[in-house]
């Protein structure tokens, strides 16, 4: 595709409940990152691919959080048990390489936690 | 660990005026630096990013940043806004040894272009 999409661009969930959030990235690029933007908030790192391995999960905030990228392109972000904190817009992210080349930024999930 | 300080959450401007958004990261470790732009309901497009060489860099639209490695700082320019301009402004520091290259963004910057 052209760029970087994500789907659903919209999800309203209650608390409790799992959801999927999913990435498809700019074809070829080996690098996906995921980032939650809060709020007024910049966007925060929560976990790197490089290929189909997690190389850097540091930013995900706790192990209600996973992500999986099994083919090495599409990945899928899952929350289980959500919270009302989890509210935010989840941005992916992919770039050719690692090595300072940009990243190409989705249009973002937002989700909304009841 | 390395943060993003963005001093100004808004800033006002009248059109045709010059704008400076400021950008100032906490380490001094070598790194790569880049400016975002989030138009309303969009994604982030990236504006200019610095990598290595000469400290004054060129981006899209009109605007420009300057790297200052002695004040750790890369704000960002524009000698003469455009109502267009409104949107939000995120300065974005990547770590060169880090071997992830995520970046660590700041809160932003609201510009708001006056008539």
């Amino acid at each position: 595709g052209a760029g970087v999409s994500q789907t659903p661009s919209n999800k309203v969930t209650e608390k409790g409940k799992y959801v999927e959030l999913r990435c498809d990235p700019i074809s070829g690029h080996t690098a996906l990152y995921w980032y939650r933007q809060s709020l007024g908030q910049g966007p925060e790192f929560l976990i790197y691919f490089q290929g189909t391995g997690a190389a850097d999960d540091s930013g995900l905030p706790n192990d209600r959080f996973f992500a999986v990228r099994p083919e090495g392109s599409v990945s899928t972000l899952k929350i289980q048990r959500t919270e009302r904190g989890d509210s935010a817009v989840y941005l992916c992210a992919s770039s050719l390489t690692t090595g300072g080349h940009e990243q190409f930024f989705g249009p973002g999930t937002r989700l909304t936690v009841l | 660990a390395q943060s993003v300080t963005q001093l100004d959450s808004q800033v006002p401007v009248f059109e045709e005026a010059p704008v400076e958004l400021r950008c100032n990261y906490s380490s001094s470790v070598s790194v790569y630096l880049f400016w975002y732009v989030q138009y309303p309901n969009q994604g982030l497009q990236l504006l200019l990013k610095y990598l290595s060489g000469s400290t004054l860099v060129k981006g899209i639209n009109g605007f420009e940043a300057e790297f200052n490695k002695s004040q750790t700082s890369f704000h960002l320019r524009k000698p003469s806004v455009h109502i267009s301009d409104t949107a939000e402004y995120f300065c974005a520091v990547s770590d060169r040894d880090s071997g992830t290259y995520k970046y660590i963004f700041g809160t932003g910057t609201r510009l708001k272009v006056l008539a």
